[in-house]
């Protein structure tokens, strides 16, 4: 089945700098790749995805990259500010006809020092 | 709309009691899941359902079983728990979008802890 692996799995910040959290992933039939931000002690909220016919996607202060060839994706976040600290998951659509189901990251802690 | 609902929101067994976690959705959404959440290791696919009547195994399901007699509400089972079980369950649900792709919409969590 679909594996996805994920780095770093804590990440430190300045306010104001950029972070990156960088994802891989095994099956190359997967086609969807979501991004979903859980503070402390809340559900996951989906933040912004990709769908592998498209190479990059942004929403103001986030952006997703996709490299099909080496199958990996990454979260990039500029300008960081303290709400952004969080635990960051990345996941992958196992397969066409997977029902929906989500293969996810182990997660990235991030944190933003002001 | 309430969107995914759980209860309860925190429960604490003792080993080889049983429990019953309730997962209700307002959104008419045909598929649910539940998960297990532990530090350091993501979200782990415990049970799936893709329908009213159906159910199939996820990544972890030993230990677990689930029932989906009504569309909206997403059953999980504990019949004999461990400590190995003690976790934050979240329940998800999400339907096929326009596009083809399915947002998950996951519930608060419960906080379970097995003593």
């Amino acid at each position: 089945g679909e594996n996805v692996e994920q780095h770093p799995s804590t990440l430190s910040v300045q306010e104001g700098d950029s972070a990156v959290i960088k994802c891989t992933y095994s099956d190359s039939a997967s086609n969807y790749f979501p991004w979903y931000k859980q503070e402390l002690g809340k559900r996951p909220q989906l933040i912004i995805d990709i769908r592998s016919n498209v190479g990059e996607k942004k929403d103001q202060r986030i952006a997703v990259t996709l490299n099909k060839t080496a199958k990996h994706f990454s979260l990039h976040i500029t300008e960081t500010q303290p709400e952004d600290s969080a635990v960051y998951f990345c996941a992958a659509r196992t397969h066409p006809d997977s029902w929906g189901k989500l293969q996810f990251g182990a997660g990235t802690q991030v944190v933003v020092t002001p | 709309n309430a969107g995914v609902t759980q209860t309860p929101k925190f429960r604490v067994l003792k080993t080889g009691q049983s429990m019953t976690l309730l997962c209700a959705q307002d959104m008419n959404h045909e598929y649910m899941y539940w998960y297990r959440q532990d530090p350091g290791m993501g979200l782990r696919l415990i049970h799936y359902s893709v329908g009213e009547g159906t159910t199939a195994k996820g990544e972890v399901p030993d230990g677990y079983n689930v029932s989906r007699l009504k569309k909206q509400n997403f059953l999980l089972g504990l019949e004999s728990a461990a400590p190995s079980q003690t976790s934050v369950y979240f329940c998800a649900s999400s339907a096929e979008g326009t596009s083809g792709f399915y947002e998950q919409y996951f519930g608060p969590g419960t906080r379970l802890t097995v003593t």
